[in-house]
């Protein structure tokens, strides 16, 4: 238990549905992120918020919309995915964010299927 | 561009030694990480190093050579829990993590 939430931890859905991804941190952290992780590829970090302000946008399709209503939850809107979005997404938090040596915690994932 | 690269899978006998390494190119830095993910569980933090020279955390030992751009993750009395996978990252000059591929790391009785 990290203190970092995810919901669902599973999800199948078809290219033409919408869903929403949620992750909720009891940290206190200030700092949250999203990242995307493939079968034996590195870690694809998404999107970061800092003080619930995006901070960070790696090029992402604009089928995945983020939201962070505070700094303690952040969601990630899907519509019209792809098959090759199939993945495990991970939400993780920070203190700071922007600071050396800010250790991130991670929650447990969502396994994302699209057909 | 900026990279990480760390071995794909090693294998290891219980009770033994084993050091995974880690190579990293990036815009700035400012320290590495390693973090250990089983399973179909989140990746946990195991150690953080910013100067050079070894830190040792129990079992777990994190060395790091800036000069170099290497780092290595080392694990004493292996235990059939560390089965798991090795995540180098290190942080660039705009504090983002750029991570590797991870290591699968097989313990064997």
């Amino acid at each position: 238990e990290t203190g970092v939430t995810q919901t669902p931890r599973h999800l199948v859905m078809g290219m033409t549905n919408k869903k929403s991804l949620k992750c909720e941190q009891h940290l206190g952290h200030n700092a949250m992120y999203w990242y995307k992780q493939s079968a034996k590829k590195p870690l694809e970090l998404m999107f970061v918020y800092n003080f619930k302000e995006q901070t960070e946008n790696n090029s992402v399709p604009s089928r995945f919309s983020p939201e962070c209503p505070n700094s303690s939850h952040l969601f990630l809107h899907l519509h019209t995915l792809q098959p090759e979005d199939s993945a495990l997404y991970l939400c993780a938090s920070s203190s700071f964010g922007g600071q050396g040596g800010d250790e991130q915690f991670f929650g447990p994932g969502t396994r994302l299927t699209v057909l | 561009g900026q990279n990480i690269d760390q071995p794909t899978e090693m294998t290891a006998t219980e009770g033994a030694i084993v050091q995974i390494n880690c190579t990293y190119q990036t815009s700035g830095f400012n320290g590495l990480f390693w973090y250990q993910q089983h399973a179909g569980e989140a990746p946990t933090f195991l150690s953080y190093n910013v100067l050079d020279g070894l830190e040792e955390k129990g079992r777990f030992s994190s060395f790091l050579s800036r000069s170099k751009g290497y780092s290595y993750l080392l694990l004493k009395e292996l235990q059939m829990k560390d089965s798991a996978s090795y995540l180098c990252a290190a942080m660039d000059s705009n504090y983002q993590l750029i991570w590797g591929a991870g290591t699968k790391l097989i313990i064997k009785p």
